[in-house]
């Protein structure tokens, strides 16, 4: 079983370009989420989705933007990166009520 | 700022010792996740608890709810060398997830 798939694993950007995060879960879940993780603050959310067609802002969402294309794939966007935006990104997917969330591997960005 | 605290940020013990995690949050959760990471992969789920004062046992580790549903630990009996890993608490409200800053333990053989 596949699970969660994101895609790339590895990224390096220059300040300003910009990039999609891509992101695919084949377990039919509703829910799924963009996460980024640096050193010491443990997972903190960028967007979420709680079902096709919804989206809605987490804890640190100013750089980013985000597409639910489909139940399957919900995909990441930064505009015009920046050098705080170098981080470990994770999507993950849930079922309802207390299902634990499943992680992709992440995607490890480093802007310069 | 972070809506779950975890003590230790950092854990190195020998092998065969006790350890215990904590997990502290201000906030009421409907339930609590406990995650293990390994490097350069996604967390994976251990255990929910989601009754106040709930005690789940998981072979060598012990994982309790507290009983106003704000806090939660993490216990292992006789640490070994794979036990290590990041490890995250996770509060449940709703259809979001707060993490917690996570908790680096390494087990010296």
């Amino acid at each position: 079983n596949a699970g969660v798939t994101q895609t790339p694993k590895f990224q390096v950007l220059k300040t300003g370009q910009s990039m999609t995060l891509q992101c695919a879960q084949d377990m039919n879940h509703n829910s799924m989420y963009w996460y980024r993780q640096d050193p010491g603050m443990g997972l903190r959310l960028i967007y979420y989705s709680a079902s096709e067609g919804t989206t809605d802002k987490g804890e640190v969402p100013n750089g980013y933007n985000v597409s639910r294309l489909n139940k399957r794939e919900f995909s990441l966007r930064l505009e015009s990166a920046a050098p705080s935006q170098t981080s470990v990104y994770f999507c993950a997917s849930s079922d309802e009520g207390t299902s634990p969330l499943h992680f992709g591997n992440g995607t490890r960005l480093t802007v310069t | 700022t972070q809506l779950l605290e975890q003590s230790p940020q950092f854990l190195s013990i020998q092998e065969g010792e006790n350890l215990t995690v904590y997990c502290n949050s201000s906030s009421v959760f409907s339930s609590l996740q406990w995650y293990r990471q390994e490097p350069g992969e996604g967390p994976v789920l251990l255990v929910t608890v989601v009754t106040g004062g709930e005690v789940k046992k998981l072979k060598r580790l012990t994982f309790q709810f507290g009983d106003a549903r704000k806090d939660s630990s993490l216990h292992i009996t006789a640490a070994q060398p794979g036990d290590t890993g990041l490890y995250l608490c996770a509060g449940v409200r709703g259809n979001q997830f707060y993490f917690g800053t996570g908790t680096s333990l390494t087990v010296i053989p």
